[in-house]
Order: structure tokens, then C-alpha cells, then sequence
């Protein structure tokens, strides 16, 4: 079944304490991307990947890093979390990018709540 | 502002209403894309439409796109309490490598 992993699924941790969010695709995409969903601000895109060691920043990249060592992943690290990073994140692949002629639909994980006290 | 900005940001009807949320954005674009989130979860991919591409349907749902007027819409038919849900539009915009999103139109429908 062609989907888009992402764990921890839940998570409480404190301030200051590195964390990472795991993000797997089976669908060998090569593009994928990180948002953040805050209510009132809807999706904002936090970093994205084109291809394998190919990243570039969204419109929200402070305090995050990421890396893109495999086709397959794409995790999200929090090197010192703090409390205005709690939201819920999603992960995403397409088989092309959004902005591409023949761009498909993105696929989603089911979203990872981190709470940051 | 936001490229793609929804209305109404909430919408409430009953059973068997069509249901109709409107998305206009501010850029030339690839694509636009519509998706559905029920609370808390995962966005699901409903339908894509193509800038060269005026309407089209999937099952109940039909999507239309006006690049003169930079808006879309999005049409529930025979609506469901099933259909309880949050949707967003996404615009793809040309060349660029994001996929930017509206803040969603709260779709509650009573039985």
C-alpha cells in the first residue's frame, strides 16, 4: 500500500531536549516536504527536498533541520526544541514538485502532535 | 497574505445540501489542488486541476477553476455527515518547488 510513515505519531517533550521526527515513503518519490499546522495559520511549509541531498528551506526553517540521505526518508530534527514549535507536523511526497507542469498530488502522513512544555 | 485565501472559513448545512467553498490566490499557477482533513488527521487528495483546465468532477465533487478571476471552487453534491470536514485549497505555482495552502473552510454537516 503506497503511503507516507511518519513517527512518532504523538509526543510530549521539554524545552531544549533534541528530537526527531522520522518521515518514510514507499511510493519512491522524489520530492518531499515538511509543514506545520497551526490554527489560524493553516499549512506552512517548513523545508522541502527535491531529491536525494537536495534541501531548501520553506517559509518557516528557524529552529528546524533536516536531511535527505535516502530517497525513501526524510526526517525532521529539532535541535532545541521550544514551546513555539508545538503544532502538529505533517510530512508529505509527490513524484514531482508542486510548481512542474505535470505535477501530481502530494501524499500525506498522518500527522505527528508534539507538544514542547 | 496568503496565496490561496478561502471562503467562507466556515460553513454549516444540513444533510443533502450542496455545499459550495470558494479559494482565490494571487499568482500565475501550475495547479490547484483541493484536500480534505478530518479533525486532526492526515490531509487526503481530492482533486487536482490543471491551469489549462476549467472544471472537473470526481464522484460527488466538482471543481472548477477560473485563471481570469484567479478562483476556484469547490462543489459538494447530496452532501453526507461523512463529509464532516475541514478543505483546503493548494496552489501549485509555476516553477516554484511549494505547494501553498489556503487556511480551510470548516464544512460541518447536520444529520
Amino acid at each position: 500500500e503506497a503511503q507516507v510513515t511518519q513517527n512518532p505519531r504523538y509526543l510530549i517533550t521539554v524545552t531544549g531536549k533534541k528530537l526527531t521526527v522520522t518521515c518514510s515513503q514507499n511510493m519512491n518519490h522524489e520530492y518531499m516536504s515538511w509543514y506545520r499546522q497551526d490554527p489560524g495559520l493553516g499549512l506552512r511549509q517548513i523545508y522541502y527536498s527535491m531529491n536525494v541531498e537536495v534541501t531548501d528551506k520553506g517559509d518557516v526553517p528557524e529552529g528546524y533541520k533536516v536531511s535527505r540521505k535516502e530517497k525513501r526518508n526524510f526526517p525532521l530534527i529539532l535541535e532545541s526544541p521550544s514551546p513555539n514549535q508545538t503544532s502538529l507536523y505533517f510530512c508529505a511526497s509527490s513524484s514531482l514538485y508542486p510548481g512542474q507542469g505535470k505535477s501530481q498530488p502530494q501524499h500525506f502522513g498522518d500527522g505527528t502532535r508534539l507538544s514542547i512544555l | 497574505s496568503q496565496q490561496g485565501e478561502e471562503d467562507p472559513q466556515a460553513l454549516s448545512i444540513q444533510e443533502g445540501e450542496n455545499a459550495t467553498m470558494n479559494c482565490s490566490y494571487k499568482t500565475s499557477i501550475n495547479n490547484l489542488q483541493w484536500y480534505r482533513q478530518n479533525s486532526g488527521r492526515g490531509l487526503v487528495h481530492l482533486i487536482l486541476i490543471r491551469s489549462n483546465e476549467r472544471e472537473k468532477h470526481s464522484g460527488r465533487l466538482r471543481v472548477t477553476l477560473d485563471t481570469s478571476k484567479k478562483s476556484s471552487s469547490l462543489l459538494i453534491t447530496a452532501s453526507r455527515a461523512a463529509d464532516t470536514a475541514s478543505y483546503f485549497c493548494a496552489t501549485g505555482i509555476q516553477g516554484a518547488q511549494k505547494l501553498v495552502f489556503g487556511q480551510g473552510t470548516r464544512l460541518t454537516i447536520n444529520p
